[in-house]
């Protein structure tokens, strides 16, 4: 069974251009989660969903992050634009309610912007 | 709100000792406890959760962790590290909001070293 997919796993970008990250869950799940990952900060919950309906956004840093899930098996997380601090790894989560919210990490996008 | 602490940044023990990580956390009920392994350069994977019944647990790769209510600690342990052990361990606590939102706080980590 495959696990969390991410892609892609390493995007190096200039300041200011627009970076998509996208993440495919774990088959037959429905809640799906954003973290993001620093030195400093540690792993903070960006943003996450329950059945593809954003639940608790509160982690967004600001206006310049988005994020969408369409369908069950597919979510993306937008940075338009990006900036220097937008840098760190960004991992996708996903877990099944009713197993009392196990989550299962993805491998992370690791994020550069320059 | 609740809260995890960490409170050792770096470990390091020699291959074959035993190891003990610590993990408190701050919650007015009993959350569910998670403890995650990240090697570097890879996602977290999970070595094992409490959610309720028999206070140890057991999890993959030989390790076991303890929730004690009274200390409100869930301390990871190994009887013998080996070397491919080395990465960094968070431990994480699941809580419910009243409006049912869920929230998984992690932990800084404690990263382990071992040495031959």
């Amino acid at each position: 069974d495959a696990g969390v997919i991410q892609s892609p796993r390493h995007e190096v970008t200039e300041m200011g251009q627009e970076v998509t990250l996208r993440c495919k869950p774990i088959s037959g799940h429905n809640s799906l989660f954003w973290y993001r990952q620093t030195m400093m900060r540690g792993l903070e919950l960006l943003i996450y969903f329950n059945n593809n309906v954003p639940i608790d956004d509160s982690g967004m840093p600001e206006d310049r992050f988005s994020a969408k899930m369409p369908n069950a098996s597919f979510s993306t997380l937008k940075i338009q634009p990006s900036e220097p601090r937008d840098s760190a790894v960004y991992f996708c989560a996903s877990s099944f309610r009713g197993e009392a919210d196990t989550q299962y990490f993805g491998p992370g996008t690791r994020l550069t912007v320059l | 709100a609740q809260s995890v602490t960490q409170p050792d940044i770096h470990i390091t023990v020699s291959e074959g000792a035993s190891l003990e990580l610590r993990c408190n956390y701050s919650y007015g009920a009993t959350p569910y406890l998670f403890w995650y392994v990240q090697s570097p350069g890879q996602g977290l994977q999970l070595l094992l959760k409490y959610f309720s019944g028999d206070t140890l647990v057991q999890g993959i790769k030989g390790f076991e962790a303890e929730f004690k209510r009274s200390q409100s600690s869930f301390n990871l342990r190994k009887p013998s590290v080996h070397w491919s052990d080395a990465a960094e361990y968070f431990c994480a606590v699941g809580t419910y909001s009243g409006a049912g939102s869920y929230q998984l706080t992690f932990g800084k980590g404690t990263k382990l070293s071992v040495i031959p």
